[in-house]
């Protein structure tokens, strides 16, 4: 078993509708929770991190950690063309390194 | 523009060689990560850097092998390569090395092995 789950989809959307975006782990040292934006061909770029439990609200982001569920979600509200990527989670604990999920490609319609 | 530089873009070469590939990390970070993408693999953690010292070894394979030089940019350096050695890879740079500090990401050195 993986240490972190993820759909790779891929997960088509109209534009304007609310994506909601999951990833589960069986690593119950996690102790903070990143989600990260990966356009084609390029790097991963940091969307949102947390360090706790609850909701994060950035813009039309929010990121949503349940430790006792081990699972967290990134919503995105409003979703457009330009959010078409590969969105990935990643989490750490006590070390050094960060465990990636594989990644979710999204596409919103126009 | 995350502030983190990898160089080149591109590399293509065959099995059998060797490569280098170069990474700035943004200023003031001293910690620098490399990370290997693959289609079916995802993101996986090479090694870190901490100021010049190594300080974590992920799945790095022993034909692999990186340094940090004293103006804190650092090197990865690929030999005997292999077609499965073909993959994306990226460096990361955060301002420490702890738990707490966020890794930037670089563009990338995409690498193809013919």
């Amino acid at each position: 078993q993986k240490e972190v789950e993820q759909d790779p989809g891929p997960l088509s959307v109209p534009e304007g509708a609310i994506v909601s975006l999951n990833c589960t782990y069986s690593n119950s040292a996690f102790q903070y929770f990143m989600w990260y934006r990966q356009y084609s061909r390029k790097g991963p770029e940091l969307l949102m991190y947390t360090y706790s439990s609850g909701n994060k609200e950035d813009g039309r982001f929010t990121a949503q950690v349940d430790k006792s569920s081990k699972y967290i979600s990134l919503f995105i509200r409003d979703s457009q063309p330009s959010d078409s990527a590969t969105y990935l989670c990643a989490m750490g604990s006590g070390t050094y390194k960060y465990i990636f999920g594989t990644g979710t490609r999204l596409k919103v319609l126009a | 523009d995350s502030g983190v530089t990898q160089t080149p873009k591109h590399l293509i070469t065959a099995t059998g060689q060797r490569v280098t590939l170069r990474c700035s990390p943004r200023s003031g970070d001293l910690s620098v990560y490399w990370y290997q993408q693959s289609l079916d693999q995802g993101l996986q953690f090479l090694i870190q850097y901490y100021n010049g010292e190594e300080r974590a070894k992920g799945n790095i394979l022993e034909r692999f092998s990186a340094q940090q030089f004293p103006d804190l940019h650092s090197e990865l350096n690929l030999s005997s390569l292999e077609l499965g050695d073909s993959a994306l890879y990226f460096c990361a740079s955060s301002v420490q090395a702890g738990q707490r500090s966020i890794q930037y990401f670089g563009a990338g050195t995409r690498l193809s092995v013919l």
